[in-house]
């Protein structure tokens, strides 16, 4: 079982629509979630940060973390094509010792027009 | 969030060569991490370097073929040596933020090994 999974996609959504992200991580003792974007070519870039189960909200993106299910998702509102781009999943592990991050493969946002 | 400068941007080289590549950050830092991510892969962490100690390598990953340095709080060095194809990637630094476990990026380095 790979430790942080995403669905590759491509996830296509229509402008203006709602894009939702998932991912599922398997330490059960994980502490820090991140949703980092990555435009083709570029480095990551992080979105959002999340440490408490519920919802956090930064202008159009809303992580929700649930660690009884050990789920985290990212909604972007009134999806724009410049949101196209992948979105990493990334977890610190309990057992990581120090600030290692885990990454999802990735889930590929298009946003078509 | 820290600014990070990473050179070289790119480059090409010839397989059986080494190349060092370089990771400053405009205010200090206690954690320095270097990443892999080969093409179409998603980001592997190679080690983790702390200031005035010897890195922390990875499953899979060795001293020998990543040396690292970090002679500094604002500057650390990945060489990849004795380069193949196989090393052909993106090779990212990133820098702990100072809070909640936070990391931020370098724009990257991408390697072509002929």
């Amino acid at each position: 079982q790979k430790e942080v999974e995403q669905n590759s996609g491509p996830l296509s959504v229509p402008e203006g629509a709602i894009a939702s992200l998932n991912c599922t991580y398997s330490d059960r003792g994980s502490q820090s979630f991140f949703w980092y974007r990555q435009y083709s070519g570029k480095s990551p870039e992080l979105i959002m940060s999340i440490y408490s189960n519920g919802d956090k909200e930064d202008g159009r993106f809303t992580a929700q973390l649930n660690k009884a299910s050990q789920y985290v998702s990212l909604l972007i509102r009134d999806s724009q094509p410049s949101d196209s781009a992948t979105y990493l999943c990334a977890v610190i592990p309990f057992s990581g010792g120090y600030n290692k991050l885990i990454f999802g493969a990735g889930t590929r946002l298009a946003v078509h027009p | 969030s820290a600014v990070i400068s990473q050179k070289p941007s790119r480059d090409i080289c010839q397989r059986g060569t080494s190349l060092t590549i370089q990771c400053q950050v405009d205010s200090q830092v206690t954690m320095m991490f270097w990443y892999r991510q080969q093409p179409g892969q998603s980001l592997t962490l190679i080690a983790t370097a702390n200031q005035g100690s010897e890195a922390t390598y990875e499953s899979g990953f060795v001293i020998d073929k990543f040396p690292i340095s970090r002679p500094n709080l604002t500057f650390s060095t990945l060489t990849v040596s004795n380069m193949s194809p196989e090393d052909s990637s993106i090779y990212l630094c990133s820098v702990d933020g100072g809070y909640g476990n936070i990391q931020y990026f370098g724009a990257g380095t991408r390697l072509s090994v002929l």
